[in-house]
Formats: structure tokens, sequence, C-alpha cells
């Protein structure tokens, strides 16, 4: 059974500081998405990443994957209070089917 | 107008009462699934359809019944609700003929169980 573990759960921030959330899997996979959520709102993409080594920016956050490792990383330089949101990562171990972490919330304080 | 959509937004009943929530998708895409949301959770796949003969189980299927009416319509069932059944459900879709397979979220359906 794939186990995808975040960390933290809970992220409070200042605005201008740097920060890394972690998302760790137990299995090994070919495509790892990272997702954010607003408050009462859907979930939106924001990265897929498709092999070993990848690397995927956008704006101020930046994603990579260790295939190795089964680690990815999301990674917020420079943080500003629209960022506040709740990050997934999700997993797909067989075509189509994904397994989500519990999610990071991120709180970002001027 | 959006690309996927959930009908009702918003519900409330009475333990025991059928529900239907309705998904439907205007992407083409082949691929429709359905979560559920608890606070402080991620999603958990419900049920999943590659196209309009194949329905599969997800990880949490008990108490829930789906029916692929069309590529673009999705239904999920609760029989008989519970209160545990309270919770954000989602519907999302995907292409399979895109490497990524991104999935692509509907705005979601509260459903209040009492």
């Amino acid at each position: 059974e794939l186990k995808v573990e975040q960390n933290p759960l809970f992220l409070s921030m200042q605005e201008g500081k740097n920060y890394t959330i972690y998302c760790n899997y137990s299995t090994t996979s070919d495509r790892l998405y990272w997702y954010r959520q607003d408050p009462g709102k859907s979930l939106e993409s924001l990265f897929v990443l498709l092999s070993n080594g990848a690397v995927k920016q956008e704006g101020r956050l930046m994603a990579s994957l260790d295939t190795k490792a089964r680690l990815s990383t999301l990674h917020i330089t420079a943080a500003v209070h629209d960022l506040s949101a709740t990050y997934f990562c999700a997993v797909a171990l067989n075509a189509g089917k994904s397994t989500f972490g519990d999610g990071t919330t991120l709180t970002v304080k001027p | 107008d959006a690309d996927v959509t959930q009908t009702p937004r918003n519900r409330i009943t009475k333990t025991g009462k059928r529900i239907m929530l309705e998904c439907s998708q205007t992407k083409g895409h082949d691929r429709m699934y359905w979560y559920r949301q608890d606070p402080g959770l991620g999603l958990r796949l419900i049920y999943y359809s590659f196209d309009v003969k194949d329905i599969n189980k997800g990880e949490i299927s008990d108490g829930y019944s789906v029916s692929r009416q069309a590529q673009a319509k999705f239904s999920l069932s609760l029989e008989s609700a519970i209160p545990n059944q309270t919770a954000l459900y989602f519907c999302a879709t995907s292409d399979p003929g895109l490497r990524t397979d991104t999935q692509y979220f509907g705005p979601g359906t509260r459903l209040t169980v009492l």
C-alpha cells in the first residue's frame, strides 16, 4: 500500500522568508503532483514531476523530485501573503490513481 | 463556464436518506474520479472510471455507489447516508493521452448528514 507523508502539516512563516515542504512516499512511482487548495475552494494543479532530478519553478515556488530517496520538496522563496493556502502532494502508483498526502497548511504573516 | 461542475454545491440531509451527487465535465476526458476530503486530511479516492464501461473501487468505496452515464457524467450515490459521510466531495477528470495525466477538480460538494 502506497503511503504519502508530508511535513510539516502546519507552517507559519513571515513574509520574505524561505522554507521547504517535504513529501515522502513509500513505493516507487513515475509521477508526483503538487496541488494548491485555498480555503473552501477546489484543488489547483501546480506542478507535475515525471523523472528523477526533475525541477519545476513557477514564481516563488520550486518543486523537485528525488525518486531514489522517494522524496519531493516544494521550496518557497521570499514568501508573500498570497501564498497562504494548503499544499498537497500526490503520488501516482498506477496509471490514473493518485494517493494524496494530508496537506501542509501554510500561513504567511506580514 | 467551468470545465468540471458539481451539483449540488451544498446539501444537508438526514441519516438513512438516499442522496446523489452529480459531476459533469466539458473537457472531453475519459477518466473521472470521486474523492472525499475530511478536515485536516488529504483526499481519499472513493471510485474511479477510466471510460464509460469501466468502474473501479477506490480505497473507501463502502457505503457508496457510482454511475457513469456518459463520458461527460459521473454520479456518486449514498444509498443510506450516515453522519460519518459528512465531508467535502470532489469530482476530478484526467486525460490519459497526456503523459502527465494531471487531474482537474470540480468545485466540490459540501455534504452534511444529520
